[in-house]
């Protein structure tokens, strides 16, 4: 969803428990979505993608759903572990669009407590 | 894992001056990008570059920016006049597809302070 400022959603969640994430997309007829986590002062790191056509795909801790009907995308982390504390972007992109551009949406940050 | 490079990690630089900002993509990729991110808020698409041109570009991306991959290596963007609002960290990515959108690889940013 869209966050604008210094304010970020923040998840906190049990070292152990599982993490859902959630984020709202904008565009209907974007086709590909994918997520990034961000640590403090590096840059976004890939962690799983999917394609319009699936609903659901599995990494290693992490699935991702599709919900395409109401727009909406998770992130689901297994086992959550300290080293999961971070920023978690979605973002979004279309095949039809010139240049490959992913939109991105405004994050929410997770805490792990030990 | 192949990575993105950017240099410097952090520039800053007085209000009106010219800075340019140094990423070397991965080897075999053919998209490069550039966004930023103000500090505290998403992360935001500049550009994308393909076969030596620009593919596509946001309203930010006015004419004080510029982009250009001057050898077969790095891939660089230039903006020439800054303001105050340019601060941000800038970061440079890029990506193997020819079309469509893909996964695409982030370097560390440089963190640019304006003042």
């Amino acid at each position: 969803g869209e966050s604008v400022g210094l304010h970020l959603p923040t998840l906190s969640v049990q070292e152990g428990d599982n993490s859902i994430i959630n984020c709202a997309y904008s565009n209907s007829a974007s086709d590909y979505f994918i997520w990034y986590k961000q640590e403090s002062g590096k840059g976004p790191q890939f962690i799983i993608d999917i394609r319009s056509n699936m609903d659901k795909r599995q990494g290693q801790r992490v699935t991702v759903l599709l919900n395409k009907t109401v727009k909406h995308l998770s992130l689901q982390i297994a086992a959550t572990q300290p080293g999961d504390s971070a920023v978690y972007f979605c973002a979004e992109g279309f095949s039809q669009a010139a240049g490959n551009k992913l939109t991105f949406g405004g994050g929410t940050r997770v805490l792990v407590k030990p | 894992e192949p990575e993105v490079t950017q240099t410097p990690s952090h520039q800053v630089t007085q209000m009106g001056q010219e800075v340019i900002l140094r990423c070397v993509p991965i080897s075999n990729h053919l998209y490069f990008y550039w966004y930023r991110q103000i500090l505290g808020q998403k992360v935001e698409f500049l550009v994308s570059f393909y076969n030596n041109e620009i593919s596509e570009k946001s309203e930010i991306f006015d004419d004080q920016f510029s982009v250009e991959r001057p050898d077969g290596s790095n891939f660089t963007l230039k903006i020439r006049s800054t303001k105050l609002e340019d601060s941000a960290m800038y970061f440079c990515a890029s990506s193997e597809a020819l079309m469509g959108p893909t996964r695409q690889y982030f370097g560390p940013g440089t963190r640019l302070t304006v003042t």
